[in-house]
Order: C-alpha cells, then structure tokens, then sequence
C-alpha cells in the first residue's frame, strides 16, 4: 500500500515566478491538507480539501490556491513567488482526523 | 499568545533517562489532540493520539489535561533512536485547520 506521495522532491524556482506541487493521498484517504514548514519551525497549515472543495484555509494570501481531482489527488500552486516562500511543503492525507504525510517538496526561491 | 506553544528545548538525556515534555494551547474549545515525531529533514509520523483518559503505547505515554489545557508526552528508558524532533498537535472543534506546535528537539546520548 503506497503511502502519500509528493512531486518534485526539490525545485529551484526565482521571485515572480509560478509553481505547481502535486500530492497523491494514501489509499482509501479522501482528504488532503497542505502544510508550509520553514527551518526550525512546525508545519503550518496552508488549507484543506475534501470532496474537491477548499474545506478550511490557514493564514495564506489568496497567492497560495488549489485543487482537489476526483481521485482525491491535490495540487498546491503557488503564484508571484517571493523570498520567504522557501519552505518544505508537506502534504498530508486522512479519512478522519489522524493525518499521514508526505516525504514533501522542499522549494528554494532566489 | 501562540495558539499552541511548546519548549522548543533542546533536551539532552542519556540512554536510560525518562523525559517529559508538555505543550499548551490557548483555544479551549479544541477536540483533538496529537503527538508526532519528526526527523531531521524528514515529514512527521504520527507518535500517538491523545485521549482525555490519557493513553499509552509501550515506553510512551500522552495525557491530557483540559483544564489547564495542556498536554503531555512522558518517554521512558530513552532510546538513541528517540532522538527527533517532537511536534504538538491541536484540532479545534468544529474545525478542520490543524495547528502544530513550533516543536521541542530531544538528543539522546549514549
């Protein structure tokens, strides 16, 4: 049984740019969140989907936005990147309120 | 105030030590409560959850205390292999937003 996936591993990407990070659940799982960590601090919650609709969102400008396919898979899409934008993003599957994560992406913005 | 806050440490015990680490949150109407681990540069793993009779899994125990709204994780007979980092975690009720805690780092020594 794979676990959450995440892709790319690591991306370099420059202030004013775009990016795409894709995450495929755990099986059986219908819901996926996504976390922003940055060094030495804990996951900090970004928003969540389930049933393809934006559930509930943390503390992120509206450059931060999503989507949920109907076979629950999720993309994070990250607009007018700026510096402190460099994090590990994690995503995380559940069916109920225990969460598994993925190994994430680490972004760099220069 | 943060909404969980916890010693960011680091702790430093030797094998055999017990160790005890509390984390507080500031919403008392929160309904889910978590322990996870973390690795150096890896995604959380969720250690165990947290029940209001409390609970424990082998050398790990977790309690709550709604009161004073905190909890905690007791580790016994410390283990090389304990060394992580070890994250909080709070769901409101009602909610989907999960909140970590900034994490309290724990070293091992032989």
């Amino acid at each position: 049984d794979a676990g959450v996936t995440q892709s790319p591993t690591h991306l370099i990407k420059t202030r004013g740019q775009q990016v795409t990070l894709r995450c495929s659940p755990k099986s059986g799982h219908d819901t996926v969140s996504w976390y922003q960590q940055a060094l030495g601090q804990g996951p900090q919650f970004i928003f969540q989907y389930y049933e393809e609709e934006e559930r509930q969102r943390g503390n992120f400008p509206d450059r931060f936005s999503g989507h949920q396919f109907p076979n629950y898979s999720s993309e994070l899409n990250v607009n007018a990147l700026l510096l402190g934008d460099s994090a590990l993003y994690l995503c995380a599957s559940s069916n109920y309120n225990e969460q598994f994560f993925g190994p994430g992406t680490r972004l760099t913005v220069l | 105030r943060k909404e969980v806050e916890q010693d960011p440490g680091p702790f430093n015990v030797p094998e055999g030590a017990t160790v005890a680490f509390n984390c507080t949150y500031s919403n008392s109407a929160s309904q889910s409560f978590f322990w996870y681990r973390q690795d150096c540069r890896k995604e959380p793993k969720l250690l165990m959850s947290v029940y209001s009779s409390g609970n424990e899994d082998g050398r790990f125990t977790a309690q709550l205390n709604r009161a004073s709204q905190y909890i905690s994780l007791l580790i016994r007979d410390s283990k090389l292999s304990d060394s992580a980092t070890y994250l909080c975690v709070v769901i409101p009720f009602g909610g989907f937003k999960t909140i970590f805690g900034a994490g309290t780092r724990l070293f091992v020594k032989a």
